[in-house]
């Protein structure tokens, strides 16, 4: 079992919808979270970490977090084609502690 | 804030010649860095961990003679890829943390490198 565990896509959704990526994580432990975008050929950027139950929005964005089910989502609202990209669901145990990356979901957004 | 820089973006080299990449946390002070390394359409690969002042944490399967980390200040640390070949042509990714720096455990990336073993 991968410790992070993404669908790999493509995820197509239109233009104006929501979309939803998952991500389940294996380390019961892990205490922070993150999503990151990549654009093809470019590095990855941090657009939302989460800590706590629940969820946590900024701008378009909310991430959701569910430590019982060991589950985090991350919902895009008003979804743009500039939004297509690989989205990266991170984790990690500690702020000492590395943080274990899942392999990507790539989603397009379709006009 | 939390800008990393990397140098050089782009490089081309010859088989058997080494090449140093440079990684600088422009705007804090970063205890811990990463160096990942991605092939196209693959996910990334950590291949080290470098934290100031001590010896760097290699993953599995990575060569620490081949691919050799200095950490030796808070904001800057190198990669060098000793010999290089043409497997090793591949993105060069750096991350840098910061302990209750900037968005507390966040770890900030910097544009990558392009490695291009002829």
């Amino acid at each position: 079992q991968k410790e992070v565990e993404q669908n790999s896509g493509p995820l197509s959704v239109p233009e104006g919808a929501i979309a939803s990526l998952n991500c389940t994580y294996s380390d019961r432990g892990s205490q922070s979270f993150f999503w990151y975008r990549q654009y093809s050929g470019k590095s990855p950027e941090l657009i939302m970490s989460i800590y706590s139950n629940g969820d946590k929005e900024d701008g378009r964005f909310t991430a959701q977090l569910n430590k019982a089910s060991q589950y985090v989502s991350l919902l895009i609202r008003d979804s743009q084609p500039s939004d297509s990209a690989t989205y990266l669901c991170a984790v990690s145990r500690s702020s000492a502690s590395k943080i274990i990356f899942g392999s990507g979901t790539r989603l397009s957004i379709r006009p | 804030g939390a800008v990393v820089s990397q140098h050089p973006s782009r490089v081309i080299c010859k088989s058997g010649t080494s090449v140093k990449i440079e990684c600088r946390s422009l705007d804090f002070q970063a205890t811990t860095m990463f160096w990942y390394r991605q092939f196209p359409k693959k996910s990334l690969m950590l291949m080290a961990t470098s934290n100031e002042g001590s010896k760097a944490t290699y993953e599995q399967g990575v060569e620490k003679d081949k691919f050799l980390i200095n950490h030796a200040s808070l904001t800057l640390s190198t990669l060098t890829v000793t010999s290089a070949h043409p497997e090793d042509s591949s993105f060069y990714i750096c991350s840098a943390r910061s302990l209750g720096g900037p968005g507390g455990d966040e770890q900030f990336f910097g544009p990558g490198t392009r490695l291009t073993v002829l």
